[in-house]
């Protein structure tokens, strides 16, 4: 059974540093793997999406990696601002199928 | 444009009541659906999953069900709800092929007391 991990549950930064959100899986044969953000009482807003072929995806300040032999994946977050404040999910989705695992999330607070 | 709705936003019921939660989505056409809770504290976890009319599969035991009476409709149900149905429900769809991104609606927040 496909777990997914997310270090650290937590994170305080102040605002302009560079961050790295770490995620963890055990079953490396995934499809593909998607970073979400929640902000607090709302839905997820995907953000990227890596599929099992590709090394890392970017998009603006977003920069995400996988390694799939070793069952990992980071989500580089530059330049942090305020508005970066939220949860950050990773979820996979095993080749057997099309349900997503997801972990259990990092809480981002970046401090003006 | 694709656009997904849930409702009602929030809902606060007691303990043995029935529940009815909807989900539409429009602007897409055999999407698959999902319903996901977030439990306080927890991460998501999937309830049911759709690839068509009438096509329900559950993940895990409990006493909520699902049913998908049209193509972009999506409905989760319980006749009777206990305190652990508490929490934050999602719902989501995705395109009609395997492993797709997946985008998720704005929630329902629900309390049983």
């Amino acid at each position: 059974k496909q777990e997914v991990t997310q270090i650290p549950a937590a994170l305080s930064v102040p605002e302009g540093e560079n961050l790295v959100l770490n995620c963890s899986f055990t079953d490396s044969a995934i499809y593909n793997l998607q970073w979400f953000r929640q902000d607090p009482g709302k839905g997820l807003t995907s953000l990227l999406l890596i599929q099992s072929s590709q090394r890392e995806q970017t998009s603006g300040r977003l920069n995400a990696s996988l390694d799939k032999s070793s069952g990992r994946s980071t989500l580089y977050i530059a330049a942090s601002q305020p508005g970066d404040s939220a949860t950050y999910l990773c979820a996979v989705i095993n080749n057997a199928g099309n349900m997503l695992t997801f972990g259990g999330g990092t809480r981002l607070m970046v401090k003006p | 444009s694709q656009t997904i709705h849930q409702w009602p936003a929030t809902l606060v019921q007691p303990v043995g009541s029935p529940l009815s939660l909807e989900c539409t989505v429009e602007g897409t056409s055999n999407p698959n659906l999902y319903w996901y809770r977030q439990a306080a504290g927890r991460g998501l976890q999937l309830l049911f999953y759709s690839v068509g009319i009438g096509q329900i599969s559950s993940e895990v035991p409990q006493n909520l069900s699902a049913s998908r009476p049209q193509d972009r409709q999506f409905i989760l149900s319980s006749k009777k709800l206990l305190l652990s149905d508490s929490g934050f429900y999602l719902c989501a769809w995705s395109g009609g092929g395997v492993q797709e991104t997946q985008y998720f609606g704005p929630g329902t927040r629900l309390l049983v007391l």
